[in-house]
């Protein structure tokens, strides 16, 4: 089974540009969460999406929004970019349902370095 | 502060054991998991226990979980070095699906 997959892996973009990152999860699994990790802040969550609904989020300005795809592919996009947006932004994939201990297993993806300048 | 706590840094020698510590907030309906990360990577899942539990074991890693002191610990065994890594320890609750509250990570260094 393929893990988590994010596009592109680096990026490098410029103060006041928005950019577009890309999150595939595991097959079958219909949840997806957002997280961005920097040395000073650590690990953040930004939001998660549950069958095209954002379910929960964190504590993160209106710049940063997601969407999710009917086939439970995820975008999340950030306006205006400012320097501290340089981070790696990760995405973890889970089934979503409250079922069985399995359910409750989140695998990340390999993150996608976002530098701006 | 943060909701979940570790110390910062482990340095151990191959062969012994690891034991990287971490406390969590008060909740009644949680899942504590420890995730792996090495240079350059994403997060791995290790392991994860349910707030009922006390302990579990999966090869070379123990899982301890005392409630009332809302203390988690991760023993590995045989430290190897390949062992050599951040590990996060990370609490979520049910009523928050996605939203895992993670420590700052304890970077582990594994000398020969």
């Amino acid at each position: 089974k393929a893990g988590v997959t994010q596009t592109p892996r680096y990026l490098i973009k410029t103060r006041g540009q928005q950019v577009t990152l890309s999150c595939s999860p595991i097959s079958g699994h219909r949840s997806v969460s957002w997280y961005q990790q920097t040395p000073g802040q650590g690990l953040q969550f930004l939001f998660e999406y549950f069958s095209e609904t954002q379910r929960n989020k964190g504590n993160f300005p209106g710049r940063f929004s997601g969407r999710q795809f009917s086939n439970s592919r995820s975008e999340m996009n950030v306006s205006t970019l400012e320097l501290g947006d340089s981070a790696l932004y990760l995405c973890a994939s889970s089934s979503g349902l409250a079922g069985t201990i399995l359910d409750y297993e989140q695998y990340f993806g390999p993150g996608t370095r976002l530098t701006v300048t | 502060g943060e909701d979940v706590e570790q110390s910062l840094f482990l340095s151990v020698r191959e062969g012994d054991s690891s034991v990287i510590n971490c406390t969590y907030t008060d909740s009644s309906s949680t899942y504590l998991y420890w995730y792996k990360q090495e240079p350059g990577a994403g997060l791995q899942l290790l392991t994860y226990i349910f707030s009922n539990m006390d302990m579990k074991q999966d090869q070379r890693l123990t899982v301890l979980l005392n409630k009332k002191d809302k203390h988690l610990s991760l023993r590995i065994a045989d430290t190897q070095t390949g062992d050599s890594a951040i590990y996060f320890c990370a609490e979520i609750r049910t009523d928050s699906w996605g939203k895992f509250q993670f420590g700052a990570g304890t970077q582990v260094v594994v000398t020969p």
